[in-house]
């Protein structure tokens, strides 16, 4: 079942911050995140794994509570680069390998 | 050139006509995956495969065919293709614990079907 993404498009200015939420109503093993530039193919950012864990990625990082099968992006002083569309994809418990994705957030960034 | 390639990268093609996306990936990696990118639908999954000779179907399968005979190539196949078919495809693949690892996405394929 494809996860919640919230919300679909954001606008920030440059140095703001921003949080993409990811949520599913199935028990999760692990959850990825993804950025997609426009005409390109999507590129991997981290996966989190269940245990609660927290990661970074420059100024990126997220967060995965799996007791409430949510995911969270964190954008830390967003820069224009940060500009495209986030996804994220979930690995349910008994879900095999398949990760499902979200239909994405839409982030623009502008100076 | 190592990586995961996919041809071609743009196509045209009638109603009814079968059609075959390639994908390539020099890495060995087990796992490759097809999915379908839609405006509002994010990427969704046609068919993935874990090993050759393994292939499953992800969420919307129908329409589509696909093989793996070698670990490095992945073809879909459109038996006849439909106008709702129109989408870009991405062709991914991972390592073995993908669990654990991240998907490498190929660059698309852009279909139209008129």
């Amino acid at each position: 079942q494809q996860p919640v993404q919230s919300p679909q498009a954001v606008i920030l200015r440059e140095g703001e911050d921003a949080v993409i939420n990811c949520s599913s109503s199935k028990a999760l093993y692990s959850v990825h995140w993804y950025r997609q530039k426009h005409g390109e193919a999507p590129v991997f950012l981290m996966i989190l794994l269940k245990g609660g864990e927290q990661k970074g990625h420059e100024k990126i990082s997220a967060s995965f509570n799996e007791k409430k099968q949510q995911s969270s992006l964190y954008l830390t002083a967003s820069q224009l680069s940060y500009s495209g569309t986030y996804f994220c994809g979930t690995h349910e418990n008994t879900g095999g390998f398949k990760t499902i994705f979200g239909a994405g957030t839409r982030l623009f960034v502008k100076a | 050139d190592a990586g995961i390639t996919q041809s071609p990268r743009y196509k045209i093609t009638e109603t009814g006509r079968q059609v075959t996306l390639m994908c390539h990936q020099t890495w060995s990696h087990s796992y490759m995956f097809w999915y379908r990118q839609d405006l509002g639908h994010g990427l969704r999954l046609i068919y993935y495969s874990a090993a050759a000779d393994i292939t499953d179907k992800g969420e919307v399968p129908d329409g589509y065919v696909v093989s793996r005979s070698k670990t490095e190539n992945f073809p879909l196949t459109l038996e006849s293709a439909t106008r709702s078919q129109t989408s870009v495809y991405f062709c991914a693949s991972s390592e073995a614990t993908v669990r654990m690892n991240g998907y490498t996405f190929g660059s698309g394929t852009r279909l139209t079907v008129v």
